[in-house]
């Protein structure tokens, strides 16, 4: 099993551009969470998917929107990169929100 | 509002030594905690989940323990050694909300 995966690893996009981050997991989980993760600032929760076609805002939704596009995968679109958008962002899944939490490698992302 | 403060946010202890990693919260309404590691430049690892009806969860060499009366949970690390080395991160889950707060972590350092 894979778990769960992101990409890319790395992007460096120049302000004002888009990009997507994927997501999957293989796992069966119902629950998919995005995360960024700053120095000083911990982890803060972007959007999450509590079941296959549901989304609600975390504490930090402006800026991005995501999709859910099935059970496997949940994906973070920036439409207009901003550099307080550089970060980590971690994909992360569990069966249900009150269990635990499986994380993806991370991506690094800078806005320039 | 819940808020999950770590102490010390840095430890620096020679290899073999016993040691404790502190977690508080400030709302006692939770219905578990859980702890991670995070190796630099890596993603989160679920190490333990204790719920909120338990006192305590082993795992090897770690023990994880909480009160949730005053608000406390320590992860015991026995006979520490390098490959130990890393941040460790707690977080609640707080069910009205219907996700995980967190802390912003301890960086542990066991020397050879």
């Amino acid at each position: 099993n894979a778990g769960v995966t992101q990409t890319p690893k790395f992007q460096v996009l120049k302000t004002g551009q888009s990009m997507t981050l994927q997501c999957a997991q293989d796992m069966n989980h119902n629950s998919m969470y995005w995360y960024r993760q700053d120095p000083g600032m911990g982890l803060r929760l972007i959007y999450y998917s509590a079941s296959e076609g549901t989304t609600d805002k975390g504490e930090v939704p402006n800026g991005y929107n995501v999709s859910r596009l099935n059970k496997r995968e949940f994906s973070l679109r920036l439409e207009s990169a901003a550099p307080s958008q550089t970060s980590v962002y971690f994909c992360a899944s569990s069966v249900s929100g009150v269990n635990e939490q499986y994380f993806g490698p991370g991506t690094r992302l800078t806005v320039t | 509002k819940q808020e999950v403060t770590q102490i010390p946010a840095a430890l620096s202890v020679p290899e073999g030594e016993n040691l404790v990693l502190n977690c508080s919260f400030t709302d006692s309404a939770i219905y578990n905690l859980q702890w991670f590691r995070q190796d630099p430049g890596k993603g989160l690892t679920s190490l333990l989940l204790i719920q909120s009806s338990q006192r305590e969860q082993t795992s090897g060499r770690l023990n994880a323990s909480l009160d949730k009366s005053s608000g406390r949970s320590t992860l015991y690390i026995a006979a520490s050694q390098p490959g130990d080395s890393a941040t460790y991160l707690c977080a609640v889950y707080a069910g009205n909300n219907r996700k995980l707060i967190w802390g912003l972590g301890t960086s542990l350092a066991v020397n050879p």
